[in-house]
């Protein structure tokens, strides 16, 4: 079984849509991230959530809005699409926070907006 | 400003030794981690440094140096299915991991 999983791998879509990438992860963990990876493939975090609280928004445009309905599911929904939001999102998990727990990553949804 | 530097691009041959080097400038330090991503895949845990010196774990082993704000990835008896990029990552005193770009090393028969 999957550790961490997202859905879907690809998405392709237009200028000014609104989407959303679904995160689940299996392992029992009590946080879960959402990273950015653009062409320079820095990483760099959006968002985590810790027992459905978020702990840490770094900067992100409020058209990005993570969603957790339970702590083994943390969803990115991203209004009016841009063309700089184009990249590769990352979901990940680890056991705690403030602590320095492995971050365990799903496979990535690589996001083209036309 | 929080600072992870580490090469953009290596080139080494099969079966050989590669060094990967890390240097880093947070603001606190909670731990470096190393992780190996394929392309077009995720980031996998490698190692874990928190406290000064080498750990080993099979053909791969990290040292780390809090003082210098050093750290190296060492990869010994090199295979082609290491080529991959590097990540470095140092979790800060909130916590937050810090992400250097990545080295991706090519592996040459």
């Amino acid at each position: 079984d999957t550790a961490v999983s997202q859905t879907p791998k690809y998405l392709v879509t237009q200028m000014g849509n609104d989407k959303s990438i679904k995160c689940e992860q299996n392992l029992g963990h009590d946080t879960m991230y959402w990273y950015k990876q653009d062409s320079k493939k820095f990483l760099k975090i959006m968002f985590s959530y810790n027992n459905k609280e978020l702990i840490i928004n770094e900067t992100v445009p409020n058209r990005f809005s993570p969603k957790s309905p339970d702590k083994a599911h943390l969803n990115l929904h991203i209004n009016s699409l841009e063309l700089g939001d184009s990249a590769v999102y990352f979901c990940a998990s680890s056991q705690g926070a403030g602590e320095a727990d492995t971050q365990y990553f799903g496979p990535g949804t690589r996001l083209t907006v036309l | 400003g929080q600072n992870i530097d580490q090469p953009t691009e290596m080139t080494a041959t099969e079966g050989a030794i590669v060094q990967i080097n890390c240097t880093y400038q947070t603001s606190g330090f909670n731990g470096l981690f190393w992780y190996q991503q394929h392309a077009g895949e995720a980031p996998t845990f490698l190692s874990y440094n928190v406290l000064d010196g080498l750990e080993e774990k099979g053909r791969f082993s990290s040292f780390l140096s809090r003082s210098k704000g050093y750290s190296y990835l060492l990869l010994k008896e090199l295979q082609m299915k290491d080529s991959a990029s590097y990540l470095c990552a140092v979790m800060d005193s909130n916590y937050q991991l810090i992400w250097g770009a990545g080295t991706k090393l090519i592996i040459k028969p």
